[in-house]
C-alpha cells in the first residue's frame, strides 16, 4: 500500500519560514492535498492540487510537489499557524486515499 | 453557507453496531462525493469510505471494509455510516467530508469543507 512519510515535528521562530515535506514513492506523479488542524477542531483545507489555495487561505501558504516530496511552505510564520498539519493523496493503483502521518508545527 | 453536520455518536460495546449521519446543507448534496474520515484519540487522520454523487462509485479503507457501510440519501441531503462488529480500535472522533469537485466520479479529489465530528467510543 502506499505510504506518505511527514516528519513528526517542525519548529520555526514567528516570522521565518516553515516548510513540511511529504515523502512518497513518485509522489510528485499525484496529486497532493494539505490540511490544517488546530487542537480540538475539524481539519481545514490549505492547499489542493500541490500548490492552489482555497479561497480565504493567505498566500503565506504554498505547496511544490516533485519526485518524491511533496512540500507544504509557510511563509512569515505566525503564531496563529500553529497546529498539526497532514497531506493526502489518492491512490488510484490501490482505489484508497492516503494522509501522511501528520507533522505538529510549533511557533517558538 | 456550506455546512456538514454530524451525528449518531456514542458508547458502544465491541461487537455492537452503530449508524452515524451527516446533514449537509447549503450546496446542491446530490452533485458531490462525499467522504468519511476518523481520527483516534491523540492519532493521526485515517480516511474510512467515500461514495460519488449517485452512489455508483464506493471505496473502503482495508480496516473496515466488510465491516461498514457507506450510504447516502440525496432526497435528503444526507450522508451515513452503518459501523458493525465494532471494535475497541474504532474508537475515534468521525468526520464527515465534501469532495468539492462537481461531479467526481472514479476516485476522490481532496475534501472541503469538514463536519465538526462525532465521537465514537467503543468498550466494554
Amino acid at each position: 500500500s502506499y505510504v506518505l512519510t511527514q516528519p513528526p515535528s517542525v519548529s520555526v521562530a514567528p516570522g521565518k519560514t516553515a516548510r513540511i515535506t511529504c515523502g512518497g514513492n513518485n509522489i510528485g506523479s499525484k496529486s497532493v492535498h494539505w490540511y490544517q488542524q488546530k487542537p480540538g477542531q475539524a481539519p481545514v483545507l490549505v492547499i489542493y492540487y500541490d500548490s492552489d489555495r482555497p479561497s480565504g487561505i493567505p498566500e503565506r501558504f504554498s505547496g511544490s510537489n516533485s519526485g518524491n516530496t511533496a512540500t507544504l511552505t509557510i511563509s512569515r510564520v505566525e503564531a496563529g499557524d500553529e497546529a498539526d498539519y497532514y497531506c493526502q493523496v489518492w491512490d488510484s493503483s490501490s482505489d484508497r486515499v492516503v494522509f501522511g502521518g501528520g507533522t505538529k508545527l510549533t511557533v517558538l | 453557507e456550506v455546512q456538514l453536520v454530524e451525528s449518531g455518536g456514542g458508547l458502544v460495546k465491541p461487537g455492537g453496531s452503530l449508524r452515524l449521519s451527516c446533514a449537509a446543507s447549503g450546496f446542491t448534496f446530490s452533485s458531490y462525493s462525499m467522504n468519511w474520515v476518523r481520527q483516534a484519540p491523540g492519532k493521526g487522520l485515517e480516511w474510512v469510505s467515500s461514495i460519488s454523487s449517485s452512489s455508483s462509485y464506493i471505496y473502503y479503507a482495508d480496516s473496515v471494509k466488510g465491516r461498514f457501510t457507506i450510504s447516502r440519501d440525496n432526497a435528503k441531503n444526507s450522508l451515513y455510516l452503518q459501523m458493525n462488529s465494532l471494535r475497541a480500535e474504532d474508537t475515534a472522533v468521525y468526520y464527515c467530508a465534501r469532495d468539492p469537485v462537481v461531479g467526481a466520479a472514479a476516485g476522490p479529489n481532496w475534501f472541503d469543507p469538514w463536519g465538526q465530528g462525532t465521537l465514537v467510543t467503543v468498550s466494554s
